[in-house]
């Protein structure tokens, strides 16, 4: 079964750092984009990033911008989000899932998802 | 405040038809971007429920069915069951902020 397992989750304080990971399997990694998606405590869903399959393109949510870094490893098959000076709003679980492949990979919405980490920043 | 708009709510009962609504602009969905659809059962993660506006996954029932008109778009669900209890969120991609955009979310109330 295709399967997306996310970690590194935890209680940081406002302007801290943390990186989330999420291990990819049973499915070939290096052709999908591949995002991160985050949802507030009794919130909706917002998407956080997106790195193009081979890395070359990257995007973010304005929130985020300067303070996140989304990259891979596809010889590991896994999907980091590097967050620095973090924010009390930016509590949340954080979910990485697949993103389509190829030119139209926008078609396909994100078809597999993690389970979630849960950061939770204090003031 | 999302460019995609949904009612917070919803409710039908067991083996009615219900509806959720998505509603963008001449920009979004207007525009063409495809519209999807997801489920997240409470506790759980999201799953894909429409793609490509009226695609479902394989795996998916028949009774969901999405569709697309104008600056709008739609999530039917028909046979209404219990465990179909859950919110549900629309959702595309913008080209023009090279970024995915979600809808506020509908929860679904099965009386």
């Amino acid at each position: 079964e295709v399967q997306l397992v996310e970690s590194g989750g935890g209680l940081v304080q406002s302007g801290g750092s943390l990186r989330l990971s999420c291990a990819a399997s049973r499915f070939t990694f290096r052709n999908y984009w591949m995002s991160w998606v985050r949802q507030a405590p009794e919130k909706g869903l917002e998407w956080v990033a997106s790195i193009k399959a081979d890395g070359s393109d990257k995007y973010y949510v304005d929130s985020v911008k300067g303070r996140f870094t989304i990259s891979r490893d596809n010889a590991k098959n896994s999907l980091d989000l590097q967050m620095i000076s973090l924010r009390v709003e930016d509590t949340a679980v954080y979910y990485c899932a697949r993103t389509g492949s190829g030119t139209y990979y926008h078609f396909y919405g994100m078809d597999v998802w993690g389970q979630g980490t849960t950061v939770t920043v204090s003031s | 405040q999302s460019v995609l708009t949904q009612p917070p709510s919803v409710s039908g009962a067991p083996g009615q038809r219900v509806t959720i609504s998505c509603t963008g602009s001449g920009s979004n969905i207007g525009a063409g971007y495809d519209v999807h659809w997801y489920q997240q059962l409470p506790g759980t993660a999201p799953k894909l429920l429409i793609y490509g506006n009226s695609n479902r996954p394989s795996g998916v029932p028949g009774r969901f069915s999405g569709s697309k008109s104008g600056t709008s778009a739609s999530l039917a669900i028909t046979g209404l069951q219990a465990e179909d209890e859950a919110d549900y969120y629309c959702q595309l991609y913008d080209s023009r902020l090279s970024g995915w955009v979600f809808g506020g979310g509908t929860k679904l109330t099965v009386l």
